[in-house]
């Protein structure tokens, strides 16, 4: 069966200092992988997805940037954080309409 | 551009009510339909999966419909017990994209 991993948890930042959030996916390949935040009071973002190993497609600009430098492997990242990225990110992959969940990494940026 | 409401935005009933939530969207032209549950703090757990060529899809309490030329699905909770309370969203799928709701807060109360 398939699963997914996120990890940290969760995560405390400060401003400014850079950050690199990891998504793996196990028992499937070629997967198409996404990244979401949700913000508090707010609905699901989707921040980017990827089709394939190098193929990254962004829904918003930001100050975040993904990667998939393995075919399970997703992450995001950002060089300098801002308060405004502080919430809930999800990481989801699917087989084609189905869309499967992590369990999210809670960032807060103090 | 695909606009996902859900409604109510939080509901709270006696243990062994019946429930409906509503959700709408905008252009009718998707592929599927599908309904999560998201404990606090956690990630998301598909509930339900309606492709776009079917009307409704059953798993044990829960019954979720698809009218696509109205823009409108419904989730039937039956039965409602405390271990059901959570925020449940609602996703339209367009090709690999999902567009969400913004989620109803569901509390069953004892």
């Amino acid at each position: 069966s398939q699963t997914i991993h996120q990890w940290p948890a969760t995560l405390v930042q400060p401003v400014g200092s850079p950050l690199s959030l990891e998504c793996t996916v196990e028992g499937t390949s070629n997967p198409n992988l996404y990244w979401y935040r949700q913000a508090a009071g707010r609905g699901l973002q989707l921040l980017f997805y990827s089709v394939g190993i190098g193929q990254i497609s962004s829904e918003v600009p930001q100050n975040l940037s993904a990667s998939r430098p393995q075919d399970r492997q997703f992450i995001l990242s950002s060089k300098k954080l801002l308060l405004s990225d502080s919430g809930f990110y999800l990481c989801a992959w699917g087989p084609s309409i189905e869309q499967y969940f992590g369990p999210g990494t809670r960032l807060t940026v103090t | 551009k695909q606009e996902v409401t859900q409604i109510p935005a939080a509901l709270s009933v006696p243990e062994g009510e019946n429930l409906v939530l509503n959700c709408s969207f905008t252009d009718s032209a998707i592929y599927n339909l599908q309904w999560f549950r998201q404990d606090p703090g956690k990630g998301l757990t598909s509930l339900l999966l309606i492709q776009s060529s079917q009307r409704e899809q059953t798993s044990g309490r829960l019954n979720a419909s698809l009218d696509k030329s109205s823009g409108r699905s419904t989730l039937y909770i039956a039965a409602s017990q405390p271990g059901d309370s959570a925020t449940y969203l609602c996703a339209v799928g367009a090709g690999n994209m999902l567009t969400f709701g913004g989620g109803t807060r569901l509390m069953v109360k004892p």
